[in-house]
């Protein structure tokens, strides 16, 4: 059974660095084909993609939002990390990470999300 | 990149059908058979019913059904039931560069 978890600040100020960790178990980064994704929801709006990462450590991004990701992973300890930086109160959404196949292009199993609110 | 472009509501009384439009363009829906659809229930996470078009994972009910003519893609909801009210969000691969291209979403209402 596929299961993640999101953790990280609940809050953060304007201009900090977010950084949120995905904890997963059911899988391996290791395996060909497997990889992690990062999505996010502002509060009463759609959904956004972030980043991905695959096995083979090819990372993705998403156009708008390259230069202040990055994106990594720890495959022996079954973790990828997102790291965000210049945070601005838009940037305000519940934060989700899942599983993705290459193979489908889609994202199949989803952790439970993290709600992070910039402010100060 | 824009967002694809979803109807911001439908609806449907029990057992009937309704059916969600995705409007893409070439660079994404157009262009490529990796359209998927999640659903999802005011304060959850979305759940995956639909990928590569048509595919539904297992455990999903065949009363969803997905399908794709040009640059837009469609969901049907048959046989509506109370539990199918949500929130519907299509995606789409855009390339190696753009992963994965969301829909406005489309919030289905059981009347």
């Amino acid at each position: 059974q596929i299961t993640l978890k999101e953790s990280g600040p609940t809050q953060v100020n304007p201009t900090q660095t977010l950084t949120l960790t995905c904890s997963f178990s059911g899988f391996s980064l290791a395996t060909s084909g497997v990889g992690v994704a990062w999505i996010r929801q502002p509060p009463g709006k759609a959904l956004e993609w972030l980043a991905l990462i695959y096995w083979d450590d090819d990372k993705r991004y998403s156009p708008s939002l390259k230069s202040r990701l990055t994106i990594t992973k720890d495959t022996s300890r079954n973790q990828v990390v997102l790291t965000m930086t210049n945070m601005d109160p838009v940037d305000t959404a519940t934060y989700y990470c899942s599983h993705s196949l290459f193979r489908i292009r889609a994202f199949d199993i989803w952790g439970q999300g993290t709600m992070v609110t910039v402010s100060s | 990149q824009s967002a694809l472009t979803q109807p911001p509501s439908a609806s449907g009384s029990p057992g009937q059908s309704v059916t969600i439009s995705c409007t893409g363009t070439s660079s994404d829906v157009g262009g490529y058979n990796f359209v998927s659809w999640y659903q999802q229930h005011p304060g959850k996470a979305p759940k995956l019913i639909i990928s590569e078009v048509s595919k539904r994972p297992s455990g999903v009910p065949d009363r969803f059904s997905g399908s794709k003519s040009g640059n837009t893609a469609s969901l049907t909801v048959s046989g509506l039931q109370a539990e199918d009210e949500a929130d519907y969000y299509c995606s789409s691969y855009a390339g190696r560069d753009n992963l994965g291209v969301f829909g406005t979403g489309t919030k289905v209402t059981v009347l």
